[in-house]
């Protein structure tokens, strides 16, 4: 099977604009889930996603919101960016059975 | 409020020895806990993992080990290989309330010394 895949792989966009990043899970797999990671705050938990519904969500301001289709596929949006938006992005996919969740590669977002 | 707490950020270990690696919880709605090792620029990769009505799970050379009276978890992994150096985190989920949100540790940087 193949893993979690996500892309773009790294981004440099400016402050006030939007990005979309967008991440395919584990075929079968019906959870989505985005994580944050930075170097002062480690690894944050954004939203999850679960059948196209929003089933979870973290402390993040409104300008992080994400959806999910209806082949699993979940995109993320941060809009009007701020410099501490410079973060890893990582996605990750689990069946809801394990509770096993599987990571993707990540999206480095760079903010300048 | 960090609900998930790794004490040691690093730990050098020799090779072919045992590394145990540490991990503390205060959020007692936790029921199911896992490991992950992660490489710079790469996104987490699961070890293993253990539900809170077990008290030890194990995967080749990887064991964890959990207390919930201590509310106490670790890691061993005998014996150590360099390929093993990584950060390794811990990381919870409280999945009584359909919860898949994982709670991560800060991450201990593990060193095996060849």
């Amino acid at each position: 099977k193949a893993g979690v895949t996500q892309t773009p792989r790294y981004l440099i966009k400016t402050r006030g604009q939007q990005v979309t990043l967008s991440c395919s899970p584990i075929s079968g797999h019906r959870s989505v889930s985005w994580y944050q990671q930075t170097p002062g705050q480690g690894l944050q938990f954004l939203f999850e996603y679960f059948s196209e519904t929003q089933r979870n969500k973290g402390n993040f301001p409104g300008r992080f919101s994400g959806r999910q289709f209806s082949n699993s596929r979940s995109e993320m949006n941060v809009s009007t960016l701020e410099l501490g938006d410079s973060a890893l992005y990582l996605c990750a996919s689990s069946d809801s059975i394990t509770y096993e969740q599987y990571f993707g590669p990540g999206t480095r977002l760079t903010v300048t | 409020d960090q609900q998930v707490k790794q004490n040691s950020p690093s730990l050098s270990v020799q090779e072919g020895r045992i590394s145990i690696l540490n991990c503390d919880y205060t959020n007692s709605m936790f029921d199911y806990f896992l490991w992950y090792k992660k490489y710079p620029a790469e996104g987490p990769t699961f070890l293993i993992s253990i539900s809170s009505i077990k008290d030890k799970n194990e995967d080749g050379r990887f064991t964890v080990f959990l207390n919930k009276s201590a509310k106490h978890l670790s890691l061993h992994i005998v014996p150590s290989q360099p390929g093993d150096s990584a950060v390794y985190f811990c990381a919870a989920s409280a999945t009584n309330f359909g919860n898949e949100k994982l709670t991560f540790g800060t991450g201990t940087r593990l060193t095996i010394i060849p």
